[in-house]
């Protein structure tokens, strides 16, 4: 199985700051990785796919990059509606096993 | 609008089998995989397994000997069963869309674009 580390498990930021999220793979997903936004008591929600694709309707201020093992989620200018917990989910296992990582939770400083 | 409204039962004893719905409203009920995924209180994701609109399944090898995925394309639903649950099992059940294209065996990932509103099942005796 194709296992998933995120870091930091959490960070404390401020509005109209820049968080920068990592995720690794355990082994080459090519860029079959997504990540996600989840507030309490709700679903996730969808924010980038394949890496660096913006999920239709999400701000630009959310960006995904890496390839391989390694990835980033970045939010720029932090805004109140950001402070959440993210996911990153691969999507390179064949059969299909999606797996998520741990989660970082973004709060206020 | 694409929604995806789930229900059943949130209180179970240990042993019982836990049975959720899924009804989706809105889009294509083709040409997706549709899926369930938990998340125990306080806890990560955890992908269950999913189900195509021909009834092609895919399941988590750490559940598939407990798990049931069955669709239903007259009423564009599908369901989950897990057997034998214990309080391992209490999470929130979510049902999501995911979304793919398959181009001649090469498969594009667009992620679980669509989910539930969730559902708090809880085991105890």
């Amino acid at each position: 199985d194709i296992q998933m580390t995120q870091s930091p498990s959490s960070v404390s930021a401020s509005v109209g700051d820049t968080v920068t999220i990592t995720c690794r793979a355990s082994q080459g997903i090519n860029s079959w990785i997504a990540w996600y936004q989840q507030k309490p008591g709700k679903a996730p929600k969808l924010l980038i796919y394949a890496a660096s694709s913006l999920q239709s309707g999400v701000p630009s201020r959310f960006s995904g990059s890496g390839s391989g093992t390694d990835f980033t989620l970045t939010i720029s200018s932090l805004q109140p509606e950001d402070f959440a917990t993210y996911y990153c989910q691969q999507s390179n296992s064949f059969p299909p096993l999606f797996t998520f990582g741990p989660g970082t939770k973004v709060d206020i400083k | 609008q694409v929604q995806l409204q789930q229900w059943g039962a949130g209180l179970l004893k240990p042993s019982e089998t836990l049975s959720l719905t899924c009804a989706v409203y809105g889009g294509s009920f083709s040409g997706y995989y549709w899926s369930w995924i938990r998340q125990p209180p306080g806890k990560g994701l955890e992908w269950i397994g999913e189900i195509s609109h021909s009834g092609s399944t895919n399941y988590n090898p750490s559940l598939k000997s407990r798990v049931t995925i069955s669709v239903d394309t007259s009423k564009n639903q599908f369901s989950l069963k897990l057997s034998s649950v214990t309080a391992a099992d209490t999470a929130v059940y979510y049902c999501a869309r995911r979304n793919y294209y398959d181009s001649s065996g090469y498969v594009e990932e667009f992620g679980f674009d669509y989910w539930g509103q969730g559902t708090l099942v809880s085991v105890s005796s």
